[in-house]
């Protein structure tokens, strides 16, 4: 039981690049979770998907896309990255509400020069 | 949109309580108030989550007044490895019903 997955843990673009952050629950949970950690700031939360087959936005979703690919997956998608979204990038679970207690990945690691 | 206060760090030694206070207002009325924990490079880990009064678990106490517009994570007798970031968790009581972390507090304790 791995819990809350990520992929990579670590990544650097350039000024334009795309990527595609993975996550993934072994939990059978509903509600997943994309939130981003910049210092000073706290998480914030991106998007999130209260099911499978529903994505919602957060507090910061500019400049962002995600997909729900089924229930044990949901992905972060930068179209074309900016400095600004240097930042280390946590996925959640839940197993229903998010007011529940979420469970987090061990992040990722994003540095856009 | 909600918003929450927390200290931005607190020293404590090794065997004394300490005390935590997240301030948070417009929050869901109906909704939990939840506290985190992270230590570096890692992901955060729930602590203890209550919707009014007092909530204990083997880690934590928190205290919720009446007005719910504050929120005290109690950690009984700490010790080094508590040293981490403690976060507070609110809903926003607007109809979105975003989530909102507090800015964190370092804990650093000494021996």
């Amino acid at each position: 039981n791995a819990g809350v997955t990520q992929t990579p843990k670590f990544q650097v673009l350039k000024t334009g690049q795309s990527m595609t952050l993975q996550c993934a629950q072994d939990m059978n949970h509903n509600s997943m979770y994309w939130y981003r950690q910049d210092p000073g700031m706290g998480l914030r939360l991106i998007y999130y998907s209260a099911s499978e087959g529903t994505t919602d936005k957060g507090e910061v979703p500019n400049g962002y896309n995600v997909s729900r690919l089924n229930k044990r997956e949901f992905s972060l998608r930068l179209e074309s990255a900016a400095p600004s979204q240097t930042s280390v990038y946590f996925c959640a679970s839940s197993e229903e509400a998010p007011q529940e207690t979420q469970y987090f990945g061990p992040g990722t690691r994003l540095l856009v020069l | 949109l909600a918003k929450t206060t927390q200290p931005i760090s607190m020293d404590s030694y090794e065997g004394q309580e300490v005390n935590i206070t997240c301030s948070h207002n417009n929050i869901a009325t109906n909704d939990y108030i939840t506290w985190y924990q992270q230590f570096p490079s890692q992901g955060p880990r729930f602590i203890i989550q209550g919707y009014k009064t007092k909530v204990t678990n083997e880690v934590a106490s928190l205290f919720i007044p009446a007005d719910r517009k504050s929120s005290t994570l109690s950690l009984p007798r700490v010790s080094l490895s508590d040293t981490a970031v403690y976060y507070c968790l609110v809903v926003d009581s607007s109809n979105t019903g975003k989530l909102i972390f507090g800015q964190g507090t370092t804990l650093q304790v000494k021996p």
